[in-house]
């Protein structure tokens, strides 16, 4: 069955710091790979998408990587600051006709002053 | 532009009452978007309905259903009301019609009890 897989322990880094991510997929084509970003209380907020042709994504402090033979995407957070502190999640959207989007269940990052 | 709105943020209600929830999307949007969010299970697609027509369910029972209307607001209803229903319920709006980026409301907190 498809399966989606983020570290669900709580990563801690400390300021200024690069935090990297990871998402690992099994028994899943997809069309795109999206990170969310969300904090306590409230829905996800996007963040950056990056499709299956596609080997890295820049935003700003952000940085995501997929390599569709390794089933991973890494998400990176350059000089991460404590607002950086969230819980980030993957979304996968399968090809082929209407797919929906398969989330992460997410991994919490707690960036220390 | 205004968000994604939700009503209500709040409800409690008693095993076996059923419960109508609301989403207006982002004005323009079309696609809209159902999940349903636990502590143990993250996020998880409930349904998709573009354009009044439902294009995509999730693997939930036949008590939850949703539906669209003309202006592309949704309603989701959960019938028959079970406490492992009590979660958060967000509904994300997208323009596309591909979930491309999905804007999230603030999300329903239900409490079966």
């Amino acid at each position: 069955s498809q399966k989606i897989e983020q570290n669900s322990e709580a990563l801690n880094i400390q300021e200024g710091k690069t935090a990297t991510l990871t998402c690992n997929y099994t028994n899943y084509s997809p069309a795109y790979l999206q990170w969310y970003r969300q904090d306590p209380g409230r829905g996800p907020v996007f963040l950056l998408l990056i499709r299956e042709n596609e080997k890295e994504k820049r935003k700003e402090r952000l940085k995501v990587t997929f390599d569709t033979t390794l089933k991973q995407s890494l998400f990176h957070i350059t000089a991460s600051q404590p607002a950086d502190s969230a819980t980030y999640l993957c979304a996968l959207k399968g090809s082929g006709g209407y797919q929906k989007v398969t989330f992460g269940i997410g991994t919490k990052l707690q960036v220390i002053p | 532009k205004a968000g994604v709105t939700q009503t209500p943020r709040y409800l409690i209600k008693t095993r076996g009452q059923q419960v109508t929830l609301s989403c207006s999307p982002i004005s323009g949007h079309r696609s809209v978007s159902w999940y349903q969010q636990t502590p143990g299970q993250g996020l998880q697609f409930l349904f998709e309905y573009f354009s009044e027509t439902q294009r995509n369910k999730g693997n939930f029972p036949g008590r939850f259903s949703g539906r669209q209307f003309s202006n592309s607001r949704s309603e989701m209803n959960v019938s028959t009301l079970e406490l492992g229903d009590s979660a958060l319920y967000l509904c994300a709006s997208s323009l596309a019609g591909q979930n491309y980026e999905q804007y999230f409301g603030p999300g329903t907190r239900l409490t079966v009890t």
